[in-house]
């Protein structure tokens, strides 16, 4: 079973600081690499994707980088505001029919 | 509107009474599939289904059944819960399996077997 590793499990940061969260993975295909956010009550939403022809996507204050080397992808979140505190899910690609996700990291974004 | 239906919202039940979760999509997604929530462990895949009549097991498939009979529909079956299965679900769909595209998550059940 392929190992997801995401790291913190949780993360407080200050408004106007950067959120880093990061996940390791073990399959070596590269397709589609996507982090989800979820509030609380509500079903994970797709916020950032990534596929393999650039290392680096940015949308807004979300950016996602990618380290094939390090097989290592992560999620940065400049000036984080209040509305960002929610869980954070990456999902990489596991070469199969499967979907695995990582543990989930929870931000707070203390006003 | 784009969107994956899951009913009930919110289910209480007792050890062993059958019960079923409706998942619909609207999207002409092939592939659906079935989480479980649980705090500390993220989200674990129980079923998932790469067409019609086509499913096979996640991580965590024992104590359910799905069925795919229509491209729209793909309930999950508890014959007899336990209370080890109280946890949030969340039902799935994308155009292409394994992660590889968009998943587009219904709003969850939250299942309580007492």
């Amino acid at each position: 079973q392929q190992q997801v590793k995401q790291s913190p499990q949780s993360l407080i940061v200050q408004k106007g600081g950067i959120s880093i969260i990061n996940c390791a993975y073990e399959n070596t295909a590269f397709d589609y690499f996507p982090w989800y956010q979820q509030f609380p009550g509500k079903g994970p939403a797709l916020l950032i994707a990534i596929r393999p022809d650039v290392s680096e996507k940015k949308e807004g204050r979300f950016t996602i980088s990618f380290n094939k080397s390090a097989k290592q992808f992560s999620l940065h979140i400049m000036d984080s505001q209040p509305g960002d505190s929610a869980t954070y899910f990456c999902a990489p690609p596991t070469g199969g029919f499967k979907t695995i996700f990582g543990a989930g990291t929870r931000l707070f974004v203390k006003a | 509107e784009a969107q994956v239906t899951q009913n009930p919202r919110y289910l209480i039940t007792v050890t062993g009474k059958k019960l079923t979760v409706t998942c619909s999509q609207n999207m002409n997604h092939e592939y659906m599939s079935w989480y479980r929530q649980d705090p500390g462990l993220g989200l674990r895949q129980i079923y998932y289904s790469m067409n019609v009549e086509v499913t096979d097991k996640g991580d965590v498939p024992e104590g359910y059944k799905v069925s795919r009979k229509e491209k729209r529909n793909f309930p999950l079956i508890l014959e007899s819960p336990s209370p080890n299965q109280t946890s949030l679900y969340f039902c799935a769909s994308s155009f292409r399996s394994g992660g590889r595209e968009k998943l587009f998550f219904g709003s969850g059940t939250q299942l309580s077997v007492l």
